[in-house]
């Protein structure tokens, strides 16, 4: 299985709502990332987690939460969003503690902010 | 820092060849990955360059130089579904990596 999946495909929220979204991967790939991309321009990551860790975060508002609660899952938990927030989020997952390996993505979630 | 360059658009015809180039100023840089995206889909992994030379795979290529800072990717025999964005991304030793803006190329008949 060399598949990321993501869900849900497309999300639509208000301001004051909580949502979370999910991404799953069963290649025993231990970092796992977040990217953010709005239209036309490139992703930008977010968060990595290695070995269930959180290694990075690009000092993203805390209105996004993010959560590994195993090898194969992470979740990103959404709060008190602003209408700029809405982009494609996308789910990655890589061999850990290598460098030059290739992110397989998952397909992304399409989120609006209302 | 980081800062990726890449041209904006590109046009090529059928059964071409086409070169897109991307300069990197990456500060702990290891090497530089290059990604498909068609239009409301997820990238996909096309190459990896860590050493100066080029790699062949198939109808794409791609080539470092890292004393320049600079990298190609080649697509030999263009096909209609070639058209999509391409994006440079230069990685760090500590493994993040920062894409390029993307450079959009659109195959015609």
């Amino acid at each position: 299985d060399t598949e990321v999946t993501q869900t849900p495909k497309h999300l639509v929220m208000g301001m004051t709502n909580k949502k979370s979204l999910k991404c799953e991967q069963h290649m025993g790939h231990r970092a796992m990332y977040w990217y953010k991309q709005k239209a036309k321009k490139p992703p930008e990551l977010m968060f990595v987690y290695s070995y269930e860790k959180l290694s990075i975060n690009e000092s993203v508002p805390s209105r996004f939460s993010p959560e590994c609660p195993n090898s194969s899952l992470l979740n990103l938990h959404l709060h008190a969003l602003q209408p700029e927030d809405s982009a494609l989020y996308l789910c990655a997952s890589s061999q850990a503690g290598a460098s030059g390996v290739e992110q397989f993505f998952g397909p992304g979630t399409r989120l609006t902010v209302l | 820092g980081q800062n990726i360059d890449q041209p904006t658009e590109m046009t090529a015809t059928e059964g071409a060849i086409v070169q897109i180039n991307c300069t990197y100023q990456t500060s702990g840089f290891n090497g530089l990955f290059w990604y498909q995206q068609h239009a409301g889909e997820a990238p996909t992994f096309l190459s990896y360059n860590v050493l100066d030379g080029l790699e062949e795979k198939g109808r794409f290529s791609s080539f470092l130089s890292r004393s320049k800072g600079y990298s190609y990717l080649l697509l030999k025999e263009l096909q209609m579904k070639d058209s999509a964005s391409y994006l440079c991304a230069a990685q760090t030793n500590a493994g993040k990596s920062t894409f390029g803006d993307g450079t959009t190329l659109t195959v015609k008949p």
